[in-house]
Formats: C-alpha cells, sequence, structure tokens
C-alpha cells in the first residue's frame, strides 16, 4: 500500500529565508505526487504536482519541488518565505493522477517576522 | 467556474443523530471523492465517484456512511446514529478524468461536531 512521510511536524523559518519541507513515500510504481497548502478555514489549494518528465517541478506562489526516484522523496522548496506562506503543507501520492490520494500528515509552517 | 462547494460549512449535532452533507462539485468534472481529516492530521480518502457510479470506498467507511451521486452532479454524505469519533472535517474533491489525469479541486469542508 502507498504511504507517504512528512517526517516534519513543525517548522518555524524568518520571512526571507529558504525553505525545505521534506517529504518521503512509498510506492512501488511511479507514483504521482502532489504539494498541497492549508490555510486556516480555508480548503485545500494545489500548489504543485509530478506525473512524469523534468524532476524538478514548479508551481505556484514561486515554490517548486524536486522527484528523487533514488530516495523515493519529493522535497518542496522556495527561496524566500513570505509571512503569508505560514499554513499547513501536505504531500500527497496518487498511484494514478485521477484516483484516490494518500496525504502525509501535514508540515505547519510557521513564519518569524 | 465556482469552484467545489460544500454545505453546511459547520454542523454541530447530539450523538445518535444522522447528518447529510452536500458537495457540488466544477461542473465539468466528472469525479467526485470525499475525505476526511481529523485535527493535526492528512486527510484520508473515503470515497469517489465517477460520473454517478461510487467506484472505491475506503474500510473506513464503515456501513453507517452512505454517499451518493445520483445524476452525476452534486453528491450527499449521510452519517446515520453519529458517535463522537465521527467529529472531523469532511471534504469533498472533484476532478475531470478518464484513465488518467486530472488533478483534484478541494471544497472548504464541512466541519461535524458530534457532542
Amino acid at each position: 500500500a502507498q504511504s507517504v512521510t512528512q517526517p516534519d511536524i513543525h517548522i518555524t523559518v524568518s520571512e526571507g529565508a529558504s525553505l525545505e519541507l521534506r517529504c518521503n513515500y512509498s510506492y512501488g510504481a511511479t507514483p504521482y505526487l502532489f504539494w498541497y497548502v492549508q490555510s486556516p478555514g480555508q480548503g485545500l489549494q494545489l500548489l504543485l504536482k509530478y506525473f512524469s518528465g523534468d524532476t524538478l517541478v514548479q508551481g505556484i506562489k514561486g515554490f517548486e519541488a524536486e522527484f528523487k526516484r533514488s530516495q523515493s522523496s519529493f522535497n518542496l522548496r522556495k527561496p524566500s518565505v513570505h509571512w503569508s506562506d505560514a499554513a499547513e503543507y501536505f504531500c500527497a501520492v496518487a498511484h494514478n493522477a485521477g484516483n484516490m490520494l494518500t496525504f502525509g500528515g501535514g508540515t505547519r509552517l510557521m513564519v518569524k517576522p | 467556474d465556482t469552484g467545489v462547494s460544500q454545505d453546511p460549512r459547520h454542523k454541530i449535532t447530539k450523538r445518535g443523530q444522522n447528518v447529510t452533507f452536500r458537495c457540488d462539485p466544477i461542473s465539468e468534472h466528472n469525479r467526485l471523492y470525499w475525505y476526511r481529516q481529523t485535527l493535526g492530521q492528512g486527510p484520508e480518502f473515503l470515497t469517489y465517484f465517477q460520473n454517478e457510479a461510487q467506484l472505491e470506498k475506503s474500510r473506513l467507511l464503515s456501513d453507517r456512511f452512505s454517499a451518493e451521486r445520483p445524476k452525476g452532479s452534486f453528491s450527499t454524505l449521510e452519517i446515520q446514529r453519529t458517535e463522537q469519533g465521527d467529529s472531523a472535517m469532511y471534504l469533498c474533491a472533484s476532478s475531470f478524468g478518464l484513465a488518467q489525469m486530472g488533478e483534484q479541486y478541494f471544497g472548504p469542508g464541512t466541519r461535524l461536531t458530534v457532542t
């Protein structure tokens, strides 16, 4: 069965600093990978996705993620964090792009001024 | 395109009562999903529909839970004889896809509190 691990439950970074959120997945075949963001009281918003091709994918709000098959990872990065990025971030995997998502436990990002 | 909508946004009910939630997907989307999210956790898959057919159900979906999508448009999720453990955020998502493709777009969720 597929699974997703986000090792960091909470991360605090200073505004303007770089960010990397970790995601490791377990799945036998080529996964479809996603990052979603959830702000308080809001639904999940898709940041970016990886289906195939270039392993470095660009998303909205200046985020990017890199798929590394050898490490079973799909880490999310941003070069300079803004206070509005404070939210909960979820990594997810699907065994095809139209099927159910398996989510990690999430990483709560706090941004210090 | 108004996005995925869910109604109600909040529901407080007493243990043992039945509740029903509604989800309206993005209009051209043929797939509709229900997830449950408890505090501090990621969403967990409950069930999904392709058009009006319910194609997959999680083992989390006990026999007290039933979901329908009668005309392949909106969907309802009913919980009978609610228990305190049912307290959670219930999320609906939709996507457009055939054999592949189609990322899921989520609604704002219905927060259920069972007292």
